[in-house]
């Protein structure tokens, strides 16, 4: 099994661009999670998922959207990208609300 | 709002002792507490996850403790190794609130 599997690994982009962030996990998981971690910072959750159609707000949303089509797959979408949002994203997945998170190793992103 | 704090910040000890991480949370609520290693570049690995119902966990060298009513959860690794040097994140709450994470050195 993959896991989860995050694309692309690196990107820049410049300001006022938009850009989705791919995210796919092969373990048949219910609930899947999308964190940024700025440097030394803990993460913070930006949106989730409890299943494909239904999604909900972390802590930092602002600025990114989710969808979630299909159990597999919880693409994360900038539209007008700024400099505030140059951080590593992390996806996850986990079977359940109570069950140990799985993680991608990350996309880093950089807004010149 | 809900706050995780880790300390220390750093830790480098020498290979084969035993050492304690911590882990406190502003939020009483019950919830799970997961303990997770990131290497550098990499994403993060589960170690451990206590259930809300749970005092405490144990895999291997790592064993981990919850205690709600005083907002602290603790890593003990026992005998440490050089290939337990990562950075160690510890996550809890409604909206998964991590801690900014104990760096963690251990020199042969």
């Amino acid at each position: 099994n993959a896991g989860v599997t995050q694309t692309p690994k690196f990107r820049i982009l410049k300001i006022g661009q938009s850009m989705t962030l791919q995210c796919t996990q092969d373990m048949n998981h219910n609930y899947m999670y999308w964190y940024r971690q700025d440097p030394g910072m803990g993460l913070k959750l930006i949106y989730y998922s409890v299943g494909a159609g239904i999604t909900d707000k972390g802590e930092v949303p602002n600025g990114y959207n989710v969808s979630r089509s299909t159990t597999e797959d919880f693409p994360l979408r900038l539209e007008l990208a700024a400099p505030s949002q140059t951080s590593v994203y992390f996806c996850a997945s986990s079977e359940g609300g109570g069950q140990p998170q799985h993680f991608g190793d990350g996309t880093r992103l950089s807004i010149l | 709002k809900q706050e995780v704090t880790q300390i220390p910040a750093a830790l480098s000890v020498p290979e084969g002792e035993n050492l304690v991480l911590n882990c406190s949370f502003t939020d009483s609520a019950i919830y799970n507490l997961q303990w997770f290693r990131q290497d550098p570049g990499k994403g993060l690995t589960s170690l451990l996850l206590i259930q809300s119902s749970q005092r405490e966990q144990t895999s291997g060298r790592l064993n981990a403790s919850l205690d709600k009513s005083s907002g602290r959860s603790t890593l003990y690794i026992a005998a440490s190794q050089p290939g337990d040097s990562a950075t160690y994140l510890c996550c809890y709450g409604q909206n998964f609130v991590f801690g900014p994470g104990t760096r963690l050195s251990v020199l042969p």
